[in-house]
């Protein structure tokens, strides 16, 4: 089963508009990631947020993280055709396991030009 | 090199092939990670690599599913007597991360689409 859960599974904007994409998880997390995978290839990664850390900035993106509620939101702000992706949030699942990352099923966003 | 390299980038086989994807991490990465990906959803961790050795291969969903990375680097991802529901693509990840330094992301190669016909 998939540890984290992401909504909305698709989101289309038109550029300059903010897109917000949440995502939830159910063990306890040591940091949970956010990913970026365009059509045909491989994941990137955007942002890292510790377990102890509330919120995280990077240029036009911010991660929150409510370890109370084991969830996680990404916004992106003044959105471009180019953040045209699905975005995929990866937590680890342990030392003993070399941190293999869960993900969801990701967000699909379309940022119409 | 620069990134995460892997070959081939789209493989067809016919039912029953043998099939062998190779996997370049970046020099130096400790860790290296094998996920599989359906169309349409998260990918899924296959096997992981400290080194050469095969610390978690729990995720392999059957027998017919075979890594290695004998010297530490390059690694293979094998699978025997192909069956259409193993379609999917392969996507190798390698980190810095091992026990002494935490919270290192991954970094994934584009991966190989495999198309079993």
């Amino acid at each position: 089963s998939q540890q984290g859960e992401e909504d909305p599974q698709a989101l289309s904007i038109q550029e300059g508009e903010n897109a917000t994409m949440n995502c939830s998880y159910k063990t306890s997390i040591n940091n949970l990631q956010w990913y970026r995978q365009n059509s045909g290839r491989g994941l990137v990664h955007l942002i890292l947020i510790r377990s102890n850390e509330r919120e995280k900035h990077s240029g036009r993106l911010r991660v929150t993280l409510d370890t109370s509620k084991k969830s996680s939101s990404l916004l992106i702000t003044a959105s471009r055709a180019a953040d045209t992706a699905s975005y995929f949030c990866a937590t680890p699942r342990g030392e003993t396991s070399g941190s293999r990352l869960t993900f969801g099923e990701g967000t699909q966003l379309t940022v119409n030009p | 090199g620069a990134g995460v390299s892997q070959s081939p980038r789209y493989k067809v086989a016919k039912r029953g092939q043998d099939v062998a994807l190779r996997c370049d991490p970046i020099s130096g990465h400790v860790s290296l990670f094998w996920y599989q990906q359906a169309l349409g959803q998260g990918p899924e961790f296959l096997t992981y690599f400290q080194n050469e050795a095969q610390l978690d291969k729990s995720g392999l969903p059957s027998d017919r599913f075979f890594a290695e990375r004998p010297e530490g680097s390059v690694s293979t991802l094998k699978i025997q007597r192909t069956q259409q529901e193993d379609s999917a693509v392969y996507l190798c990840a390698s980190s810095l991360l091992r026990r002494t330094v935490r919270n290192q992301p991954q970094h994934f190669g584009d991966g190989t689409r495999l198309s079993i016909l």
